[in-house]
């Protein structure tokens, strides 16, 4: 693989239900992020990670949990899906901090499309 | 609070010129980043600045003053490929990118 894979592509779930996103890059970057993208209001960070075991709470962090056993892998948990939850969700990665040169850009996934009912 | 600015939408000519804007009010300032997005794909980064002044690469340029907290997107000779949405993003003292909601630009032939 090359770059930022998410799984699954799409997904329709019942209120309720536990559903876990996968995302998983190649690039060796330190960073990662997870996004929803909602109409009319740009991405908005759920959860970050900077680095392989640490994690922080984004904007909009309630109602989901995000871990980072090792510097590949960063999924993104509902515990108890709600509608409000209906979303286009994003992983990205980055090398940060951004120091000795570079911008820091972040490199994203395909997205994951989730409707919650 | 954080706040970037940038309008929902515009419409131009193929094979025109078309300027975006963006105004940001953030906590600290560590660069910004234009990406575009076609309906329906993921983002996909164009250009960034960290220093005032216009960066150019190819068709497109970007534009930054510090001092306005503004920026600008420049596309020249536009192709019906450019039809997509543009997102302004700012990288705050935290290194977070805190996200304008994007503008939709409409190509007309």
């Amino acid at each position: 693989i090359a770059g930022i894979t998410q799984a699954p592509t799409s997904q329709i779930l019942a209120a309720g239900r536990r559903m876990t996103l996968r995302c998983t890059q190649d690039m060796r970057h330190n960073a990662m992020y997870w996004y929803r993208q909602d109409l009319g209001l740009g991405l908005r960070l759920i959860h970050y990670s900077n680095t392989a075991g640490t994690t922080g709470k984004g904007e909009v962090p309630d109602g989901y949990s995000v871990s980072r056993a090792n510097t590949d892998d960063f999924p993104l948990t509902l515990a108890s899906a709600v509608p409000s939850q209906t979303s286009v969700y994003f992983c990205a990665s980055s090398d940060f901090p951004k120091g000795g040169g570079g911008s820091g850009e972040q490199f994203f996934g395909p997205g994951t499309r989730l409707t919650v009912l | 609070g954080q706040n970037i600015d940038q309008p929902t939408e515009m419409t131009a000519t193929e094979g025109a010129i078309v300027q975006i804007n963006c105004t940001y009010q953030t906590s600290g300032f560590n660069g910004l980043f234009w990406y575009q997005q076609h309906a329906g794909e993921a983002p996909t980064f164009l250009s960034y600045n960290v220093l005032d002044g216009l960066e150019e690469k190819g068709r497109f340029s970007s534009f930054l003053s510090r001092s306005k907290g503004y920026s600008y997107l420049l596309l020249k000779e536009l192709q019906m490929k450019d039809s997509a949405s543009y997102l302004c993003a700012v990288m705050d003292s935290n290194y977070q990118l805190i996200w304008g909601a994007g503008t939709k630009l409409i190509i007309k032939p």
